[in-house]
């Protein structure tokens, strides 16, 4: 059964620092990694997917990256804003199914 | 943001009724899913539909039906409904399965008493 990480569970820094979020994988057959947003009450929003074939996406204050051999993929958040608090999930998917972490909730402080 | 539609949003119901859970997509994808949501398990995946009256299991799939009848909804059926069953439900979508992006609905949070 593939199984994925994400640590810490939570994470607290000041309004400016950048951060980097770590997800973890099983399987290295991965066709494609995800990292959503999740706020309090809300459904999830897909910020960026990386393709088996590619190293790193960007966009904006956003860079994830890739290492399918180690099984890890980061998600580096440049210049935090307080906005940008919330729960940051990555799900692997391996040609059959979505494999979701249980998420990274990031508090950024003003 | 993607035409996801949920409804209720909100549910209380009794250990032994049955529920249906309904989503709506105007963005005519072809995939179509139901996960739930439960503190220390993440997103499980309990039914997917790759199409009009196609669907199949996920990973905790017992206790649940689905349906497709239209491109549009998915409906999701607990048949008769346990404790073990209050969670969060969110439906998903996405154009062409897993090689693009997931659209999330606002998810319905299901409480069985």
């Amino acid at each position: 059964k593939q199984e994925v990480t994400q640590i810490p569970a939570a994470l607290s820094v000041p309004e400016g620092e950048n951060l980097v979020l770590n997800c973890s994988f099983t399987d290295s057959a991965i066709y494609n990694l995800q990292w959503f947003r999740q706020d309090p009450g809300k459904g999830l929003t897909s910020l960026l997917l990386i393709q088996s074939s590619q190293r790193e996406q960007t966009s904006g204050r956003l860079n994830a990256s890739l290492d399918k051999s180690s099984g890890r993929s980061t998600l580096y958040i440049a210049a935090s804003q307080p906005g940008d608090s919330a729960t940051y999930l990555c799900a692997e998917y391996t040609g059959n199914q979505f494999y979701f972490g249980t998420g990274t909730s990031l508090t950024v402080i003003p | 943001d993607a035409g996801i539609t949920q409804s209720p949003r909100h549910k209380v119901t009794e250990t032994g009724t049955p529920v249906t859970l309904r989503c709506h997509q105007t963005e005519n994808h072809r995939y179509m899913y139901w996960y739930r949501q439960d503190p220390g398990h993440g997103l499980r995946l309990i039914h997917y539909s790759y199409g009009v009256k196609d669907t199949d299991k996920g990973e905790v799939s017992d206790g649940y039906s689905v349906s497709r009848s239209k491109t549009e909804d998915f409906l999701l059926t607990l048949e008769s409904a346990t404790s073990s069953q209050t969670s969060v439900y969110f439906c998903a979508i996405s154009r062409q399965g897993g090689n693009e992006k997931l659209f999330f609905g606002s998810g319905t949070q299901l409480s069985v008493l």
